[in-house]
This record gives structure tokens, sequence and C-alpha cells, in this order.
């Protein structure tokens, strides 16, 4: 199972938004309802902030949002705040009770 | 509070063993899966195993299949991953995260640190 595809970095200036995408293939992302999206600070345990694509747990800020397009997921963070600044995982259910992350996309505020 | 800690973590040769354990504390293990998740120093993350909730399935990344086995004793609320035949490219921090089949991995360890 191939790695899901994301851009390496990302970056927005505070107050605007910031979209990172994740292109997987049909047999994962576009087939399955079980996209989510982790957070991870430098040495920090990833936490979860988006799942089942588009849902967001509680506590999470609306700031963050999902959403899907055949066989790319994307993460958009609105309102950039100096917090937001971390690394971003995509995860997809692969079938067959695997599952596979994204390479991960670095978000830096300006 | 719902919490997950690894522990195990160590310095091994390569072809040597180590067991990690996640212990659990604060929900009810049987009703939950529990995966592992590694990251190699400076790399992405990378789905490890998953053990079902009533430890009747257990699934791994074809990098670690027939290499290391994970099991449970939910009486004891932890969980376990024996790794076998380790080698170079094992070396990550290892996680334990909860989540059921299909679920999103809603609570992370903080990881324990592996190096072959």
């Amino acid at each position: 199972q191939s790695a899901l595809t994301q851009p390496p970095s990302a970056s927005g200036s505070p107050r605007q938004a910031v979209t990172i995408s994740c292109t997987g293939t049909s047999s994962d992302i576009g087939a399955y309802n079980y996209v989510s999206w982790y957070q991870q600070h430098p040495g920090k345990a990833p936490k979860l902030i988006i799942y089942d694509v588009t849902k967001r747990p509680s506590g999470v800020p609306d700031r963050f949002s999902g959403s899907r397009s055949g066989n790319t997921a994307s993460l958009t963070v609105s309102r950039l705040q100096a917090e937001d600044e971390a690394d971003y995982y995509c995860c997809s259910y692969a079938g067959s009770n695997n599952y596979v992350f994204g390479t991960g996309t670095k978000v830096t505020v300006l | 509070q719902v919490q997950l800690v690894e522990s195990g973590g160590g310095e091994v040769q390569p072809g040597r063993s180590l067991r990690l354990s996640c212990a659990t504390s604060g929900f009810t293990l049987n009703n939950y899966g529990i995966h592992w998740v590694r990251q190699a120093p400076g790399k992405g993350l990378e789905w490890v195993s998953v053990i079902w909730y009533d430890g009747s399935n257990q699934y791994y990344a074809d990098s670690v299949k027939g290499r290391f086995t994970v099991s449970r004793y939910n009486s004891r609320s932890t969980v376990y991953l024996q790794m076998n035949s380790l080698r170079a490219e094992d070396t990550a921090v290892y996680y334990c995260a909860r989540g059921t089949v299909r679920a999103p991995l809603d609570v992370w360890g903080q990881g324990t640190t592996v190096t072959v």
C-alpha cells in the first residue's frame, strides 16, 4: 500500500486560509468515507482533527474543515493562527483492515 | 481521563526482539480496537497494526507482517506489540492509538522510541 500524496509544505499569513490536498486512489480515499486528518506539533503525538471526511471531534475549532472530491481529500484551515503551525497527515481506510497515511504537510504561519 | 501510555522501547541489535506495551486507562478497553503507528526519525506516520476489540483479529502492514505480533489482555487493560527479527528500518517512535474498525484513531499515546 503506497502512502497517500500530500504537498510537503503549505503556508499562509495569520487570518488567511490554507488548503492541503491528499491524493489517493479508488481503493482508499475514493472507496470509503473513512478519511481522517491529524495535526502533529514537533515532539508531540498526533491529534485527530477531522474524521469521516468532514466531521470534527468535540473541541476542535470550526476553522478546520474537510472535504473530498473523487480520490482526493482536502483539509482547509481558515483564519490561520500561530498555533496552527504544525505537520498535518491524512489517513484513509484502504480495505482488508489496512490503513494508509499521507506523506505529511508542514504548515507554516508567516 | 482517557489515556494510553507506551513503554518498552529502547536500543536493540538487528535481528533481536523487543516487546512494546500500551497501558490504557479511563475507558473500557473491551470496546475498542488498538492500532500501532510508527514514525521514523524525520519521516511521516506509518500504520503498523491493529487488533480488534476482542482480540479475535489482528492485521499488519506488509512491512512488518511475519515479524510483528500484536496481542491484548483486556483484564490488564494492556496491548502488546512483539517485534522480532528487528531491522534498522524499524527504528522509529511507536505510538499506540485507540480506534475501532474503520473508525478514526481518536486518542494517542505519547510514543516510545525503538532504535535498531
